[in-house]
């Protein structure tokens, strides 16, 4: 398994504003993603971010709204810019550790977001 | 675009019952994954599943990968009052990452 960190752990932000979401992994890790988790419902995937590669947007996600950095394979950052009531939302980012052919993730405690 | 339904959507349950929830799709998967999550947290990996047929426990969880590849299954028996949380399914079809929509869980004392 891996221990994963967020900063911040939650955050209120005023409409118009962007909100960079850190995301620490405690051992080296290829991938990582990030997630949304809505008020009440399930995640939803936006990206995953490679180390050394531009992240890969899901449908629906877009750069300019969700830019995504990954300098290292240990962290990464997710901004959620030009924010809305909407974006209302828990933010988690994930880890394959990659012991196995498919995707067993390990997530962060999450970042809460709301905004006014 | 595929899709994963998990049922029931939420479970008021006494200490002490077993517990079953299931996903099902149209669409084969590759694999199933189980997760648990608390409020405040983020999801818990409790068991993966990889072949058809596959049933593998964790305690007195249980899950079970559909012959078909369509559906998968979690038991949970004699149930405490830890076990609350939500409950997702995640499955992986052609390198696509899908979450079920959760089953919240409460049990009483």
């Amino acid at each position: 398994s891996a221990v994963i960190s967020q900063k911040p752990s939650r955050d209120i932000c005023q409409r118009g504003t962007s909100l960079t979401i850190q995301c620490q992994v405690d051992s080296q890790v290829t991938m990582m993603f990030w997630y949304r988790q809505q008020p009440g419902q399930s995640l939803t995937l936006i990206a995953t971010a490679n180390q050394g590669s531009e992240a890969t947007y899901e449908s629906g996600f877009v750069i300019d709204k969700f830019p995504i950095s990954r300098p290292n394979l240990t962290f990464s950052t997710l901004t959620v810019s030009n924010m809305s009531p909407e974006d209302s939302s828990i933010y988690l980012c994930s880890v394959e550790t990659g012991r196995r052919s498919y995707n067993e993730q390990f997530f962060g405690p999450g970042t809460r977001l709301t905004v006014l | 675009g595929q899709q994963l339904n998990q049922s029931p959507q939420s479970m008021f349950i006494q200490e002490g019952e077993d517990v079953s929830m299931n996903c099902t799709s149209s669409s084969i998967f590759n694999t199933w994954l189980w997760y648990k999550q608390d409020p405040g947290e983020g999801p818990v990996l409790l068991i993966a599943l990889y072949k058809a047929g596959e049933l593998t426990s964790n305690g007195r969880l249980t899950a079970q990968f559909g012959i078909t590849r369509k559906d998968s299954f979690l038991n949970i028996s004699a149930s405490i009052p830890s076990d609350v949380g939500i409950y997702f399914c995640y499955g992986q079809i052609g390198g696509k990452l899908i979450f079920g929509q959760g089953t919240e869980l409460s049990v009483k004392p």
